[in-house]
């Protein structure tokens, strides 16, 4: 059984990068995609980023594009999501998420970054 | 990037009712479209996969269909552990799009 453990609540001041972890165990960590989902209060889901470990190879939304950085190191079986220039509508729960190429059956628990303005 | 449109955004209703929700793809994904639900603070649950693919666990009132580029989530026979807010994915293409959400509540 796949098990993701995400790194823990931050409040970041607006202008400045948050970096969350995300930790998979039970499962073979190259073979899939790791992506980085994020909701704001009250609101629906936003598909980030993704990086297939086993290639080292990271696809982004166009609206992030220049901000993010998704990476995964493959020997701690860690993905990590950095978001740069942090504004108050960066405040949301962001989850990681284990996918096979069909939907993602395995999620971590959410991380909720604050930004205060 | 493919927009996913999905209806209604919320959706009232009983213990026993069918229902049904819908999301239609700007352009074709070739059944690459998953559903989720989401209880509040909680991650998202993969119900289906591949638009009518059950995934382990999941109960079989829930069901998926496709037309063209429209896709239904069906619940035949709500029970109380559903109300929840449910949403599509497809994963046809980069970036992988979410519908905006059904929130389906006690009527």
């Amino acid at each position: 059984q796949i098990q993701l453990v995400q790194s823990g609540a931050e409040v970041k001041n607006s202008g400045s990068s948050v970096k969350v972890s995300c930790k998979a165990s039970g499962g073979t960590f190259s073979s899939y995609t790791i992506d980085w989902v994020r909701q704001a209060p009250g609101q629906g889901l936003e598909w980030m980023g993704r990086v297939i470990p086993g290639l080292g190879i990271s696809n982004y939304a166009q609206r992030f594009q220049g901000r993010i950085t998704i990476t995964a190191d493959r020997f701690t079986t860690t993905a990590y999501m950095e978001l740069s220039s942090l504004r108050s509508e960066d405040t949301a729960v962001y989850y990681c998420a284990w996918g096979r190429g069909e939907g993602s059956p395995y999620w971590g628990q959410g991380t909720l970054v604050t930004v205060a303005s | 990037d493919i927009q996913m449109t999905q209806s209604p955004s919320s959706l009232p209703a009983s213990v026993g009712d069918r229902v049904n929700i819908t999301c239609r793809a700007s352009h074709g994904i070739a059944i690459s479209l998953a559903w989720y639900q989401q209880k509040p603070g909680k991650a998202p649950k993969l119900l289906l996969s591949s638009a009518s693919r059950l995934e382990s666990g999941v109960p079989s009132r829930f069901s998926g269909g496709e037309s063209g580029t429209d896709y239904t989530l069906t619940i035949s026979g709500l029970q109380p552990e559903d109300f929840a807010t449910y949403y599509c994915q497809q994963y046809y293409s980069i970036p992988r799009t979410f519908g905006q959400g059904t929130k389906v509540e006690i009527k």
